[in-house]
């Protein structure tokens, strides 16, 4: 069965340093999602990602997240000078269509801002 | 935006028992509500969906229900087994933008042998 992966699986910085997170997106799959979730609470959405722009951002994506899609298969998070709130799940998700279709959600990086 | 509240935080059944949790959404222009069960160390994983022009659906042990007029929908999950512990999300969709779910707060299943 086809599945999104991420990689690394846990990721430790220091604050103010930049992280990069990576996922390998379901290959058919047009649309590229990237969600957070802080311990213990919901799953937020961070950026949605089309036809190599972002298509929607959330309050929480500001300039210091940025997206890409290198070489048509990865899907990378930029976070820029880490804070220690930023410290969370981020789990990458992928979706055939917009319109009320499933998205599928990779295992998610742990990121751990010291 | 849309604003979906679920109840409870943490539910505890015996195993064979039944488990319901609950959502509310905000956003009437909402039409799409799906259920995501999350295993630890893993991402949410669509277990069940429900589109606004049906009132139920089931898929084995499980079942959704929604309420349109009340903006209220729900996950029954009957005869439940250890396996079934997870953390369970509902959310809601609006038909006017992409698929950007709002979710709940999230429901701690625990399932006791």
């Amino acid at each position: 069965e086809p599945e999104v992966t991420q990689t690394p699986s846990h990721q430790v910085t220091q604050m103010g340093q930049e992280v990069i997170l990576r996922c390998v997106p379901i290959s058919n799959h047009l649309y590229f999602y990237w969600y957070r979730q802080i311990l213990g609470q919901k799953v937020e959405f961070l950026v949605s990602f089309y036809n190599n722009e972002i298509s929607e951002k959330s309050e929480i994506f500001d300039d210091q997240f940025s997206v890409e899609r290198p070489d048509g298969s990865n899907f990378t998070l930029k976070i820029r000078s880490t804070k220690l709130e930023d410290s969370a799940m981020y789990f990458c998700a992928s979706s055939s269509n917009t319109v009320n279709t499933e998205a599928f959600f990779g295992q998610g990086t742990r990121l751990t801002v010291v | 935006g849309e604003n979906v509240e679920q109840h409870p935080s943490t539910l505890s059944v015996q195993e064979g028992d039944s488990a319901v949790i609950k959502c509310t959404y905000s956003d009437s222009a909402s039409n799409y509500f799906p259920w995501y069960k999350q295993e630890l160390g893993k991402g949410p994983q669509l277990i069940i969906d429900i589109r606004s022009n049906v009132g139920e659906k089931k898929d084995q042990r499980i079942a959704v229900t929604l309420n349109k007029t009340a903006k209220h929908f729900s996950l029954h999950i009957t005869e439940t087994q250890p396996e079934d512990s997870a953390v369970y999300f509902c959310a809601g969709l609006s038909s006017g933008g992409s698929y950007i779910p709002t979710f709940g707060r999230g429901t701690s299943l625990i399932v006791h042998p």
